[in-house]
């Protein structure tokens, strides 16, 4: 199975902050790469597809990048809304596979 | 308005059976490949299995952990996604989501639709 692997497990920030969570694969899955917002009791929310493809009503701020094993979700400008889990997950096979996920919490 | 149901959630004492269900609207159900995800408590999502949409004979596959145990199924005539799961055991206490598979077809994309989730408990 392809090894998702997130940095950082948990991040400190403040509204208006510019943060970035990275996810590694541990082979190269081109951009078969989804990033999801989780609230908690709340079902994961898809953010970005295809690597850095914005899903509809999904603000600007969000961005994502990368190809093959390196990728990265960008938050502009924080948001009160953005506190949340954020995870990667390689859609490159059926057999999928999710990053760990990285807690989002206020500074 | 698109949306996924799931159903059926329960305690079970190690060693037994349950069976979830799903029930979608908003949209043709044999149209789309549909996946059970789960997230056991305080922890992140595990992917369980996947069945494949009419076109591709709704052939399934399942993660190692759950493979010879769980039975993914589908009633497209009632909208229906199905988990049958036998021998649990507690490390499948979890929160269980049915999501769907977007793209219109295909194993690469993402889950653009998810159920609220129907949790399970495995204990005695």
């Amino acid at each position: 199975d392809i090894q998702m692997t997130q940095s950082p497990s948990t991040l400190s920030a403040s509204v208006g902050d510019r943060v970035t969570i990275t996810c590694r694969a541990s082979q190269s899955i081109s951009s078969w790469l989804a990033w999801y917002q989780q609230k908690p009791g709340k079902a994961p929310k898809l953010l970005i597809s295809k690597a850095s493809s914005l899903e509809s009503g999904v603000p600007s701020r969000f961005s994502g990048s990368g190809s093959g094993t390196e990728f990265t979700l960008t938050i502009s400008s924080l948001q009160p809304d953005d506190f949340a889990t954020y995870y990667c997950q390689q859609c490159n096979s059926y057999s999928i596979t999710f990053g760990q996920g990285t807690r989002l919490e206020i500074k | 308005e698109v949306q996924l149901v799931e159903s059926g959630g329960n305690l079970v004492q190690p060693g037994g059976s349950l069976r979830l269900s799903c029930a979608a609207s908003g949209f043709t159900l044999s149209d789309h490949y549909m996946d059970w995800v789960r997230q056991a408590p305080g922890k992140g999502l595990e992917w369980v299995g996947r069945t494949r949409n009419k076109a591709n004979s709704y052939t399934t596959e399942y993660a190692a952990s759950v493979k010879g145990r769980f039975t993914i199924s589908r009633d497209d005539s009632k909208n229906s996604l199905f988990l049958q799961m036998n021998s649990l055991k507690t490390e499948d206490t979890a929160v269980y989501h049915c999501a769907r598979v977007g793209g219109g077809g295909g194993d690469s994309y993402a889950f653009d639709i998810w159920g609220q989730g129907t949790m399970v408990t495995v204990s005695s």
